[in-house]
């Protein structure tokens, strides 16, 4: 069974511009949530998406959205971006929202902003 | 947001040691609590879900323990084995669902 793809793998923008990241996860799976990885901090939530709705937004700006597709595929996008967007950016999915649920991690893509 | 606390930040043991590390989390509406093994290059990947105070689980050399009433949970590896090393994460889930992360334990094993 092909794990959680997270396309493209590195990326290179240079501030004001916008970028969209994409997450294609396990097949079966209908939550998707994304992560902020930065050097120093721990996983920060970004959104979690159930079924093509935003179950759960983190403390993040506005210039972060994303959605989901009906085959669960999901989206991030950074709108205007700033140096301090620059970091790793993880997608997870699971199968519900089931507490016990276990995520699982796709590969991250990795954002600089220069 | 809630505040999740792993410690140490680092550790370094010799290969056949056995060690030990803490998370700590709020014990106010407790909801799950994750432990994650993320080795460099690769994927978070998922080795612990407890949900009940007292929970004890295993997966061959490692094994974690919760206290749900403290606010506490217990990764354990008995006889570290240089392929062990890895940052180990945990994150809590609340009764909003979100999962929070602490920012992990990077534990080196020396051969």
């Amino acid at each position: 069974k092909a794990g959680v793809t997270q396309t493209p793998r590195y990326l290179i923008k240079t501030r004001g511009q916008q970028v969209t990241l994409s997450c294609s996860p396990i097949s079966g799976h209908r939550s998707v949530s994304w992560y902020q990885q930065t050097p120093g901090q721990g996983l920060q939530f970004l959104f979690e998406y159930f079924s093509e709705t935003q179950r759960n937004k983190g403390n993040f700006p506005g210039r972060f959205s994303g959605r989901q597709f009906s085959n669960s595929r999901s989206e991030m996008n950074v709108s205007t971006l700033e140096l301090g967007d620059s970091a790793l950016y993880l997608c997870a999915s699971s199968r519900d929202r089931a507490t016990n649920e276990k995520l699982f991690f796709g590969s991250g893509t990795q954002l600089s902003v220069l | 947001i809630l505040n999740v606390e792993q410690s140490p930040q680092s550790l370094h043991v010799q290969e056949g040691d056995s060690t030990n590390f803490t998370c700590s989390f709020p014990s106010s509406n407790f909801y799950a609590l994750h432990w994650y093994r993320w080795e460099t290059a690769k994927s978070p990947e998922a080795l612990f879900v407890m949900t009940l105070n007292g929970d004890e689980k295993k997966k061959g050399r490692i094994s974690a323990t919760l206290n749900t009433k403290e606010g506490y949970s217990y990764l354990y590896i008995k006889g570290s084995q240089p392929e062990d090393s890895a940052t180990y994460l945990c994150a809590c889930r609340t009764g909003a669902n979100n999962l929070f992360f602490g920012t992990g334990t990077r534990l080196t094993v020396i051969p």
